[in-house]
C-alpha cells in the first residue's frame, strides 16, 4: 500500500555537524509537510510545499534549517550547523486536500 | 494563530468501556479537524477526521462530534480494547491544504 518513506530512520550527529533527511511522498499527493515532534513542545509544524513550491517556512530557524523539494518524488530537510536541541524526531507528511499521511519518522540525536 | 488544547492528557479506562477525548481551537476560520493515534516509535496515524460542515461522523467504534459555537470537538471510542491504547492527537487547520496545528495529546491506556 502506499507509503510515505523517509531516511535515515535514526541519525547520531556530533554538534556542528551537517544533518540531511529524505522523504519519499505518496505518489499523487501536491503537498508536502516537515513536522518536529519533541517531549517538551508536542508535534510542531516546520515547513511545507505545495506542487513543490514552498508555501510556509515559518516554523523553522532560519539560520540553519532549509527545506527544498528538488523534484515531486523527493523532499529534504537539511540543519547546518546542528544544535544539541534540534534533538528530536521529524516527520514528513504528504496529503491531497486536507488530509495528511505521516511516514515513520527520522530520530535525530545531536550530541 | 491556532491554539489547540486538549484533555485529558492521560486516560485509562477498563477493557469494553467507552473512552472521550476533548479538544478546543482558537481560531474560528479552521475548518478541518482530524484525530490521529500515534504507537510508540511510529508515525501519526490519521484515524477519523470531520469538515466544519458537519457535526458528527462515525465509523464503526470511534466516532467524532464538532460543536462550531462552543469550538470544541471530541473523540469516542467505544468498546475499547487492548490495541487501542496509543497516543491520540487532535488537530485542527483553517482550510486548503495549510499546516496542521496539533493538541498535546493523550495517553490512552486500556485496563484489562
Amino acid at each position: 500500500d502506499a507509503r510515505v518513506t523517509q531516511t535515515p530512520r535514526d541519525k547520531v550527529t556530533e554538534m556542528g555537524q551537517e544533518v540531511t533527511m529524505r522523504c519519499q511522498p505518496i505518489l499523487g499527493h501536491n503537498t508536502v509537510f516537515w513536522y518536529r515532534q519533541t517531549m517538551m513542545q508536542g508535534l510542531e509544524l516546520l515547513a511545507y510545499f505545495r506542487n513543490r513550491a514552498p508555501l510556509d517556512d515559518s516554523g523553522m530557524p532560519k539560520d540553519r534549517f532549509s527545506a527544498e523539494m528538488p523534484d515531486a518524488t523527493l523532499a529534504t530537510l537539511k540543519i547546518q550547523p546542528s544544535e544539541p536541541r534540534d534533538s528530536a524526531v521529524y516527520f514528513c507528511a504528504s496529503g491531497f486536500h486536507n488530509e495528511q499521511f505521516f511516514g515513520p519518522g527520522t530520530r535525530l540525536t545531536v550530541l | 494563530g491556532e491554539n489547540v488544547e486538549q484533555h485529558p492528557s492521560t486516560l485509562s479506562v477498563q477493557e469494553g468501556d467507552s473512552a472521550v477525548i476533548k479538544c478546543t481551537y482558537s481560531d474560528s476560520a479552521s475548518n478541518y479537524f482530524p484525530w490521529y493515534k500515534q504507537e510508540l516509535g511510529k508515525g501519526p496515524q490519521l484515524i477519523i477526521d470531520i469538515r466544519s460542515n458537519v457535526g458528527e461522523k462515525k465509523d464503526q467504534r470511534i466516532a467524532v462530534t464538532l460543536n462550531k459555537t462552543a469550538k470544541h470537538f471530541s473523540l469516542h471510542i467505544t468498546e475499547t480494547q487492548p490495541e487501542d491504547s496509543a497516543v491520540y492527537f487532535c488537530a485542527a487547520t483553517s482550510g486548503g491544504a495549510d499546516g496542521l496545528t496539533f493538541g498535546k495529546g493523550t495517553h490512552l491506556i486500556i485496563q484489562p
